[in-house]
């Protein structure tokens, strides 16, 4: 399975504000994809965006959007505006012939 | 109506017994996936099927089996539960003529054995 770091275990972030969570993977793959899932304490793992590592812009959705360097082998999610209920946790995955390897997760925690 | 329902939500057993968890899916995917996660990490993957006669070993297939009954089935057994097994349990599903592997998830099985 690929390493996956996700260097920052818990983050607090003020209500309406942006907050970087940051990924580092390790693939020797040319081709492959990224995700973001997200983790309420309610435990479901919810989908929040994708990147194909082909892909020229960074993929953006809604109020996420990824800072995708693929040289660096570092795909950073961007949430902006954070409400109170972008409190969770967070997983960085990259694919690999159809299959998700996981980090192990950033807590982001929103203040109001 | 949830896309991809698992069976139980939760379950007690006690070691040595054998435990069944069901998944089922009305997306229409080919691709399903067995995951569990332990407290504080991410998710690691058990087993996969591509398709009703496809079955391959993850990450950690070691103490589970599996049966891909249909399409839209997909269990996951262990035969001899040891305590370490206790976990959150999750099945994914894909969708192989899609433009990207995105994988659903369904609400999670939480396991403990005693």
């Amino acid at each position: 399975a690929q390493k996956i770091t996700q260097t920052q275990p818990g983050m607090f972030v003020q209500e309406k504000e942006a907050v970087t969570l940051d990924c580092t993977y390790d693939t020797s793959d040319q081709s492959y994809g990224l995700f973001w899932y997200k983790q309420p304490s309610s435990g479901e793992m919810i989908f929040l965006i994708y990147q194909g590592s082909y892909d020229e812009q960074n993929a953006t959705e809604g109020r996420y959007s990824l800072n995708f360097q693929k040289a660096r082998k570092s795909a950073n999610l961007v949430i902006s505006a954070s409400q109170l209920g972008d409190s969770a946790m967070y997983f960085c995955a990259p694919s690999n012939d159809y299959k998700l390897s996981f980090g192990a997760g950033t807590t982001v925690t929103v203040r109001a | 109506d949830a896309d991809v329902t698992q069976t139980p939500r939760n379950r007690i057993t006690k070691t040595g017994k054998r435990i069944m968890l069901e998944c089922s899916q009305t997306k229409g995917h080919d691709r399903m996936y067995w995951y569990r996660q332990d407290p504080g990490l991410g998710l690691r993957l058990i087993y996969y099927s591509f398709d009703v006669k496809d079955i391959n070993k993850g990450e950690i297939s070691d103490g589970y089996s599996v049966s891909r009954q249909a399409q839209a089935k997909f269990s996951l057994s262990l035969e001899s539960a040891i305590p370490n097994q206790t976990a959150l349990y999750f099945c994914a599903t894909s969708d192989a003529r899609a433009s990207t592997d995105t994988q659903y998830f369904g609400p999670g099985t939480r396991l403990t054995v005693l």
